[in-house]
């Protein structure tokens, strides 16, 4: 069974650095075609992708966002870390992190959803 | 990018009901197309990948259909838990990956 689960602070002031971290169980991400992606929604909002990382390590980011946010992995610890710089109001949102299996399974839908993180943006 | 749109952005209905809700994209993605269902305070639950495949667990009043641009969701018997947010997601670009706005299932 593929579980994910975010952690990190709910509050942080404008200008600081978000770090939240994704811990998965269930699947490798050394895997072929897997990925482990974030995904966020502000409150009453649309979806809104922010990244992706692959199996093969390489790493997708929505264009609007790559100058600011940064996806690792620890592989030790199966794990996958969101940082996103410069944080703002507008940023508040409830972060998810998701499981997205080999394109072949699901055309690149995300089957898999941690339950998310609300982040909230406030001096 | 890839724009997407829903319509309509919400609607009310009754139980039994047939509802159908529309994606439309930009451009075309062939059948690059995701559904997701979403309950209050819940994450989003994947229902349809690649247009018309109905996820595994997924009741079989699910139903999507569509290629190139536009795209329908069609739920063939409203049930009490079908009410919720309905997203549809684009996986044709990653660059970047882009969802609709939304389309919000009420009670009639």
């Amino acid at each position: 069974q593929i579980t994910l689960k975010e952690s990190g602070p709910a509050l942080v002031k404008p200008t600081q650095t978000l770090a939240l971290t994704c811990t998965f169980s269930g699947f490798s991400l050394s895997s072929r075609g897997v990925g482990v992606g974030w995904i966020r929604q502000p409150p009453g909002k649309a979806l809104e992708w922010l990244g992706l990382f692959h199996w093969d390590d390489d790493t997708r980011y929505s264009p609007s966002l790559k100058r600011r946010i940064t996806i690792t992995k620890d592989t030790s610890k199966n794990q996958v870390v969101l940082t996103m710089t410069n944080m703002d109001p507008v940023d508040t949102a409830t972060y998810f992190c998701v499981h997205r299996p080999e394109m072949a399974t699901t055309r690149g839908g995300f089957d898999v959803w941690g339950p998310g993180i609300m982040v909230t943006v406030s001096s | 990018d890839i724009q997407m749109t829903q319509s309509p952005s919400s609607l009310s209905a009754s139980v039994g009901d047939r509802v159908t809700i529309t994606c439309r994209a930009s451009q075309s993605i062939t059948n690059y197309l995701n559904w997701y269902q979403q309950k209050p305070g819940q994450a989003p639950k994947l229902l349809i990948y690649a247009a018309s495949n109905l996820q595994s667990g997924v009741p079989s009043r699910f139903s999507g259909s569509g290629s190139g641009t536009e795209f329908t969701l069609t739920i063939s018997s409203l049930q009490p838990e079908d009410f919720a947010v309905y997203h549809c997601q684009q996986s044709y670009s990653n660059s970047p990956l882009t969802f609709g706005p939304g389309t919000k299932v009420g009670i009639e």
